[in-house]
């Protein structure tokens, strides 16, 4: 079964706090797994996916597929990363050009001051 | 690039009635993709268009249908509303041959 968890409905942290959302998946082929971030009154944007091992916002991500994990982490947490963090599993093929995006159920990371 | 567009924003009807949904992809996009979030969850796959034909369906019954047009914009139906199809339906494009996916900004459905 292709299915993405994310444990944690709310994570709430101080700020300078060390930061770690976790994900797990379940997938039979080889995942593209990517972070998902919605702020408050805009859109689903991407901020990481795993194939580009890039740090956006200070955020890192490790595909980890012995534990089948895809933990988002930043060492020191600021205000303004308040917001709804989805984890998600790509199912495209290029050949076909088809393919879906499964999410988690987001968690809430909330900052405090 | 305004990126993905939505519209209606808000949209509210009675149980029973149709509804119908309207997307544009961002320029040069010619893959579309419908999602439904419901409160408190995580998006679910619907549809993926591309090249104006159906490329994926996820487990939704026959009264939700989509279509791509030649401009590449698409439209989500969905017939005989219920109280749970009350949800915000986002729609996603992507270039070809890429994995990365746009969302616009939702359309919230409310069924009374």
């Amino acid at each position: 079964a292709q299915r993405v968890t994310q444990p944690e409905k709310l994570l709430s942290v101080f700020k300078g706090a060390p930061v770690e959302l976790k994900c797990n998946y379940s997938y039979s082929g080889s995942p593209e797994l990517f972070w998902y971030v919605q702020y408050s009154r805009q859109r689903l944007q991407l901020l990481l996916r795993h194939i580009s091992r890039e740090s956006i916002k200070g955020f890192t991500a490790d595909l980890n597929k012995g534990e089948t994990s895809f933990h988002l982490k930043k060492p020191f947490a600021q205000e303004e990363d308040s917001a709804m963090y989805y984890c998600a599993l790509s199912t495209f093929t290029f050949s076909g050009n088809t393919g879906k995006l499964i999410f988690g159920q987001g968690t809430t990371l909330q900052v405090k001051p | 690039d305004a990126g993905v567009t939505q519209s209606p924003t808000h949209l509210i009807k009675t149980r029973g009635q149709q509804v119908t949904l309207r997307c544009s992809p961002i320029s040069g996009h010619k893959s579309v993709s419908w999602y439904q979030q419901v409160l408190g969850q995580g998006p679910q796959f619907i549809f993926q268009y591309y090249e104006k034909e159906e490329r994926g369906r996820g487990n939704f019954p026959d009264r939700f249908s989509a279509r791509q047009f030649p401009n590449y914009s698409s439209e989500l139906n969905v017939n005989a509303l219920l109280l749970g199809d009350s949800a915000l339906y986002l729609c996603a494009s992507t270039v070809a041959n890429s994995y990365e996916q746009y969302f616009g900004p939702g359309t919230r459905l409310t069924v009374t």
